[in-house]
């Protein structure tokens, strides 16, 4: 069973404008959600972590938000440029240790039209 | 931009043929992880290491190996490929255990068994 779902599965916007990502997740206990950002034919890269006491993190024209108590997050992008087009990973940690594990979500498919 | 490189980034061949994909990092971390994706699909972890010679299978079943001599190198190797293999593979990194902190990824390696 997939703990993490994201939404919308893809999303097309014009250059400029805003959007907001999806993710939420059944893993418990919860550690840590992060978002990563993966570009067609590379691998993930990380945008922002967050743990259960931080509701909001910022990485540029990118905002992360978490509701913990209803197990949501959203990653806002503000401004979108062609380069933000994109698979959006949620990812989700159960215990922040050894014998913890990442739940990854399938992401959300962002493109960016002119 | 993350010091871990995969090679090669596309590889075609024939059924039953034996592959090293190979996966270096340059930033002196102990953790390391391969991780299998197909399009539109979650990632998944099939092998993992703490440091050198230490190895351990991951959630997804594979027939893959993988060995640690060196802390900087992880390679992974099919025996025997076959088309079930076909799918990206990504190498990964972190300095210390993945659930509490952020994950660096390689390019990945496509894969594409006929």
């Amino acid at each position: 069973k997939n703990q993490v779902e994201q939404s919308p599965q893809s999303l097309i916007i014009l250059e400029g404008k805003n959007c907001t990502l999806q993710c939420n997740y059944t893993v418990s206990p919860f550690s840590n959600l992060r978002w990563y950002k993966q570009d067609t034919g590379r691998g993930p890269v990380s945008l922002t972590i967050m743990t259960f006491s931080e509701n909001t993190k910022s990485n540029g024209r990118y905002t992360a938000t978490l509701d913990a108590d209803t197990k949501q997050s959203s990653l806002h992008i503000t401004a979108s440029q062609l380069s933000d087009s994109a698979s959006y990973i949620c990812v989700v940690s159960d215990r922040g240790s050894t014998l913890g594990r990442l739940y990854f979500g399938r992401g959300t498919q962002l493109t960016v039209w002119p | 931009e993350a010091d871990i490189y995969q090679t090669p980034r596309y590889l075609v061949i024939g059924t039953g043929k034996k592959i090293t994909l190979e996966c270096s990092q340059t930033m002196g971390h102990d953790k390391m992880y391969w991780y299998q994706q197909d399009p539109g699909m979650e990632l998944h972890l099939i092998h993992y290491s703490y440091g050198v010679n230490s190895t351990e299978k991951g959630d997804l079943s594979s027939e893959s190996t993988v060995s640690r001599i060196r802390t900087e190198h992880f390679p992974l190797t099919l025996e025997s490929a076959r088309p079930s293999h076909t799918s990206q593979y990504l190498c990964a990194s972190s300095e210390r255990d993945a659930t509490n902190e952020k994950l660096f990824f390689g390019s990945g390696t496509q894969l594409s068994v006929l």
